[in-house]
């Protein structure tokens, strides 16, 4: 299996502009969740997805991160518009069934936000 | 609410040697999960073992093993005969699943160096 995929790898941008990142979780696996990594905050839940439905989206920051899940192959997160404090590595990651508990990351994508 | 510290922000180890990482957490759940994952410079999160909390027997992977200590809360990881590509974050992380939690609870971090 090719792991958890995510695109970009890097995204650079500027303060204002709209920024999609993307996942496409490992195939089979029913859960789907975004994480973000920064070194004030460390790694924090964003939104999980269980069956394309979101489950818990308590971690977004604020309306201007939305996340979908249109199908069971494919995920993104929405920033809109995007914040220098928005800047972070964002995880994408996938589980195949909530009481096995492992969850298989991405490589994430790097985001700055000028 | 669950948390999960490591008090060791960096670690330096010699190759070959022994090292152990702490974690400790705090629950009020019963039947829950541990984990330790790797992230290395590539910034990938690679799971390197984990340990449910109603097995206890200690969780082994190769040169990885941890030792739990369920009443002391208590979860750390040893590594044996350590490498150079063992050098990364190591991140102890918490898992319960219950009710509508999906999420794993992440420490801090403890940086490895490894020095050969």
């Amino acid at each position: 299996d090719a792991g958890v995929i995510q695109s970009p790898r890097h995204e650079v941008t500027e303060m204002g502009q709209e920024v999609t990142l993307r996942c496409k979780p490992i195939s089979g696996h029913d859960y789907l969740f975004w994480y973000r990594q920064t070194m004030m905050r460390g790694l924090e839940l964003l939104i999980y997805f269980n069956n394309n439905v979101p489950i818990d989206d308590s971690g977004m920051p604020e309306d201007r991160f939305s996340a979908k899940m249109p199908n069971a192959s494919f995920s993104t997160l929405k920033i809109q518009p995007s914040e220098p404090r928005d800047s972070a590595v964002y995880f994408c990651a996938s589980s195949l069934d909530r009481k096995q508990e492992t969850q298989y990351f991405g490589p994430g994508t790097r985001l700055l936000v000028l | 609410a669950q948390t999960v510290t490591q008090s060791q922000p960096e670690m330096s180890v010699q190759e070959a040697e022994t090292v152990t990482l702490s974690c400790t957490y705090d629950t009020s759940e019963s039947d829950y999960y541990l984990f330790w994952y790797k992230q290395p410079p590539s910034r990938q999160m690679i799971l390197v073992i984990r340990q449910e909390a109603y097995k206890q027997q200690n969780a082994t992977e190769n040169r990885f093993s941890v030792n739990f200590q369920k009443a002391a809360k208590s979860f750390s990881l040893k590594i044996s005969d350590s490498q150079l590509g063992d050098a990364a974050m190591y991140f102890c992380a918490y898992a319960d699943y219950g009710g509508s939690q999906g999420n794993l609870i992440f420490g801090k971090g403890t940086k490895l160096s490894v020095k050969p």
